[in-house]
């Protein structure tokens, strides 16, 4: 089956600018969460969406925001970019979100990777 | 929240078995061990995870200790292409997708 599909996977914006990226996940699963990784902060959690409700949320300012549809592909947004926005982002997908019992792997997809001049 | 705590890096001769460990010494009771690794400029990919017994899958096997207190990550046959930082996590919360990923090892498999 696909795996979860990030696009775009490069793009290249300047200061000020905003940025929407798109995550459609693994067919079924309808939990879906962003994480932002650089060199020096590592993988970090940025929010989880389940049936289209924001379920949990990393510690980062409102610049960044989400939103899950309906069909549970999601967008995440940056609005007035800085450099420090820079990086690596991923999502992931998986079957349960928060509050299920059990184990709950998470597949991640390839990345948008933002460069901010 | 638990932590873990990984060798900043490890190097594996290629062919032999790669024992990558992890402590987790403040993982409580409902907490599951996932191991993931990434591939330099790859999303993280999914390896194997374990709650107190040990695992084996087509990848690797993971080996818990009977107190919990820590975990090996076992690839019993390192390729080249094993080559990659390798993330131990215990789940921060009751089943939180806020999973909280450290440094990680990143292991080299050498010819």
């Amino acid at each position: 089956k696909a795996g979860v599909t990030q696009t775009p996977r490069y793009l290249i914006k300047t200061r000020g600018q905003q940025v929407t990226l798109s995550c459609s996940p693994i067919s079924g699963h309808r939990s879906v969460s962003w994480y932002q990784q650089t060199p020096g902060q590592g993988l970090q959690f940025l929010f989880e969406y389940f049936s289209e409700t924001q379920r949990n949320k990393g510690n980062f300012p409102g610049r960044f925001s989400g939103r899950q549809f309906s069909n549970s592909r999601s967008e995440m947004n940056v609005s007035t970019l800085e450099l420090g926005d820079s990086a690596l982002y991923l999502c992931a997908s998986s079957l349960a979100g928060t509050g299920v019992s059990g184990a709950n792997v998470l597949t991640f997809g390839a990345g948008s990777r933002l460069t901010v001049l | 929240d638990a932590k873990t705590t990984q060798p900043t890096s490890m190097d594996c001769a290629e062919g032999r078995a790669a024992n990558l460990p992890c402590n987790h010494s403040t993982i409580s009771g409902n907490e599951y061990v996932y191991w993931y690794r990434q591939i330099h400029s790859q999303g993280p990919q999914y390896i194997i995870h374990g709650l107190k017994n040990n695992e084996t899958n087509e990848m690797a096997s993971l080996i818990i200790t009977e107190d919990r207190k820590s975990s090996t990550l076992i690839l019993p046959h390192a390729t080249l292409r094993d080559t990659a930082v390798y993330y131990c996590i215990v789940r921060a919360k009751y089943n939180n997708n806020d999973m909280r990923f450290g440094a990680g090892t990143r292991l080299t498999v050498k010819p």
